[in-house]
């Protein structure tokens, strides 16, 4: 079965800190994406990779950096963390460009005191 | 710009009964796809159901089914037989065809939570 994994699935870090979310999909997709939820603001696109070495700014991409290494490793950097990006980050892929549904990974809840 | 609209904050109903949740939509494109998710509890994200735009058929999968309405910009999620299990937080999204924007961005809405009880 396709799956998408992510890790860790929660973190505490200070303002300031280095944090690396990561994702890990085995479902052969060349598509892979980063996504924030917030209340009140649904799900956003933080950042795209349609293969590896290929980066996309989604909607909200300030204060993130994102590397895609492999087909099925995709990296998520927040360099200097701020408390304003405290949320439940949430990984996808998908096979398609258009047209393609995306499968989700479990997400990864981000505090920053 | 795109834009998915659900209206409904919060929807509670019946076991057994049927519920249907809104969503409306904006686009400029004449081929778009939408898809509904659903997110529970525990905060994992499904993907549900899909329609094509240019499919005249309402899509069906087990007890999901779709309203769409394409002169409206309105594609329905209607459940059939709820069950307890169902509910959840249920999320319209769309992504604009391939006149677009050459890689697939999905724009959701803002979800409805939907409690059945017993």
């Amino acid at each position: 079965e396709a799956a998408v994994t992510q890790s860790p699935r929660n973190k505490v870090t200070v303002t300031g800190g280095n944090v690396t979310l990561s994702c890990r999909q085995t479902n052969s997709h060349n598509y892979m994406y980063w996504y924030r939820q917030d209340t009140g603001h649904g799900l956003r696109l933080i950042h795209y990779s349609y293969g590896a070495g290929n980066l996309q700014i989604g909607d909200v991409p300030d204060g993130y950096k994102a590397t895609r290494t492999t087909q099925e490793d995709f990296f998520l950097l927040l360099e200097l963390a701020s408390p304003s990006q405290t949320s439940l980050y949430f990984c996808a892929s998908s096979d398609r460009d258009w047209g393609g549904e995306q499968y989700f990974g479990p997400g990864t809840r981000l505090t920053v005191l | 710009a795109q834009k998915v609209t659900q209206t409904q904050t919060s929807i509670s109903v019946m076991e057994k009964t049927t519920v249907t949740m809104d969503c409306v939509y904006e686009t400029q494109d004449s081929s778009y796809f939408l898809f509904w998710y659903k997110q529970t509890a525990s905060g994992e994200i499904v993907f549900l159901i899909r329609q094509d735009s240019y499919k005249k058929e309402n899509a069906t999968v087990g007890h999901y089914s779709l309203n769409f309405q394409k002169p409206k910009s309105s594609i329905g999620l209607i459940i059939t037989a709820t069950q307890i299990e169902d509910s959840a937080v249920y999320f319209c999204a769309m992504r604009e065809g391939i006149a677009s924007s050459s890689f697939s961005k999905l724009v959701f809405g803002q979800g409805t939570s939907l409690s059945v009880v017993p």
